[in-house]
This record gives C-alpha cells, sequence and structure tokens, in this order.
C-alpha cells in the first residue's frame, strides 16, 4: 500500500450505531488530519494530530471521537450520530516536522458515510 | 478571520478550451500561503501547488498556471487546452503561517467543479 489509505470506502449506519473509520498513511510522517466534506459545505478540518498528540479539536461534537495510536494509524470513532453527518470523510497527512511553512498535505480517498 | 471564495461552483468547458478558475481571499496575516487542490472523482484530494504570499510570481506547471496577486487577494488557476482527464472538483485553499509542530490548518474554499466534454 501507498499514500493514505482509508477503510471503509462506505460506511451505512443507524442513528444508534457505534462505528470506527480508520486511516492509514505510508509515507513516514508525523501530522494526520480528518476533514469532513458535505454537499453544502466547504470541507471543513475536524481534527489534527501531530506525533499523536491531539493539538486541534475544530468545536466537533462529542459524538465524533478520534484516536491516534502511533504516527501512521488515525481512527474516528462514531457513536449515536445523527443524518445530517452524513458526509465524505476524509483523512489526510503531512511530515509536520519543525518549520513555519505549512505544508503540503496528502490525502486518503476518503469514507461515504450514510447516517440513517 | 479567514476566508475562501470560489464563486465559480461549476463550469463546463469543451475540450482544448482555456478555463480560468477563480479564487479569493481573505486574511489579516502578512504571512500566509496558498494552495490548490485537485479531487477527481476517486476521492482524494492531489495537490497541485502550494504559494506564500511574498512570490507573488506566476508559475507554470505544463498546461497550469497560477496568477497571484496580492493587491486584489486572488489567486487564480488556469488550464490550458483542456482535457477531459482534467474534469474535477479544484479548491483553493488558504494556511496561515504558524508552527508546524501544531499541524497546520487549511481553510478551504467551497470548490469549482470543472466538466470538460469531448
Amino acid at each position: 500500500e501507498t499514500g493514505v489509505t482509508q477503510t471503509p470506502r462506505h460506511l451505512v449506519m443507524g442513528m444508534t450505531n457505534k462505528k470506527s473509520l480508520k486511516c492509514e498513511q505510508h509515507l513516514g510522517h508525523n501530522a494526520m488530519y480528518w476533514y469532513k466534506q458535505s454537499a453544502k459545505k466547504p470541507l471543513e478540518l475536524m481534527f489534527v494530530y501531530n506525533f499523536k498528540e491531539q493539538t486541534e479539536n475544530n468545536s466537533v461534537p462529542s459524538r465524533f471521537s478520534p484516536e491516534c495510536p502511533n504516527s501512521s494509524h488515525l481512527f474516528l470513532h462514531l457513536h449515536t450520530l445523527q443524518p445530517e453527518d452524513s458526509a465524505l470523510y476524509l483523512c489526510a497527512s503531512s511530515q509536520g516536522v519543525g518549520g513555519a511553512a505549512p505544508e503540503e498535505q496528502f490525502f486518503g480517498p476518503g469514507t461515504r458515510l450514510t447516517v440513517l | 478571520a479567514q476566508k475562501v471564495t470560489q464563486a465559480q461552483t461549476e463550469i463546463s468547458v469543451v475540450e482544448k478550451e482555456d478555463v480560468t478558475l477563480d479564487c479569493v481571499y481573505e486574511t489579516r496575516d502578512t504571512t500566509y500561503y496558498l494552495f490548490w487542490y485537485k479531487q477527481p472523482p476517486s476521492g482524494e484530494l492531489v495537490f497541485l501547488i502550494r504559494r506564500n504570499s511574498f512570490d507573488e510570481q506566476n508559475e507554470i506547471s505544463g498546461r497550469y498556471s497560477w496568477n497571484f496577486q496580492k493587491s486584489t487577494s486572488s489567486f487564480n488557476f488556469t488550464i490550458t487546452a483542456s482535457q477531459v482527464v482534467d474534469s474535477a472538483v479544484y479548491f483553493c485553499a488558504l494556511s496561515e503561517d504558524g508552527l508546524v509542530e501544531y499541524g497546520n490548518k487549511l481553510v478551504f474554499g467551497a470548490g469549482t467543479i470543472l466538466r470538460v466534454k469531448s
């Protein structure tokens, strides 16, 4: 596998279900991101992890719970979601090393989530 | 606050036509970075270019070119001699200067859907 992979690619869940999205990067990066892309809004940054530490939580509801066990893996645990949470969830990674210039982010193909 | 506006929701062109995608941004910072990404039907965003606020030189890469004008806060993207494979959603994004140790935050525009017909 190369680049950034995400599983599953498609997920349908009921509002009472608990599920998890998985992201894995094979680029040796240290920073990982979750974005939400819904039909009527621009891409929204949800969470940022750098060296496994969460450095950004963009006012995301607690029904979304991220986990970063190591620099290569990022999870998004989902529980009691609402239909408006249906969207494409994109994972990205970047070098995350020292310096002030923001880096190119590499994106996975996304998980298309439908909440019934 | 930062904001990126891509006023063109959707553009349709015929193959070999030139097309320009507009991007206008707002920021209070003097140092910032602008990006363009392409999102093909497969879903993943593909990085195209990063430009910092101190470099106003236009850039050309093959059929792609970018026009950065600080005076109008615009960073427009032109595809010359468009091809069907250029069909995708194109996003402009802005990031302020900051410590990368915290990860960099990108603010995206709404995207422009480009359809190139044969």
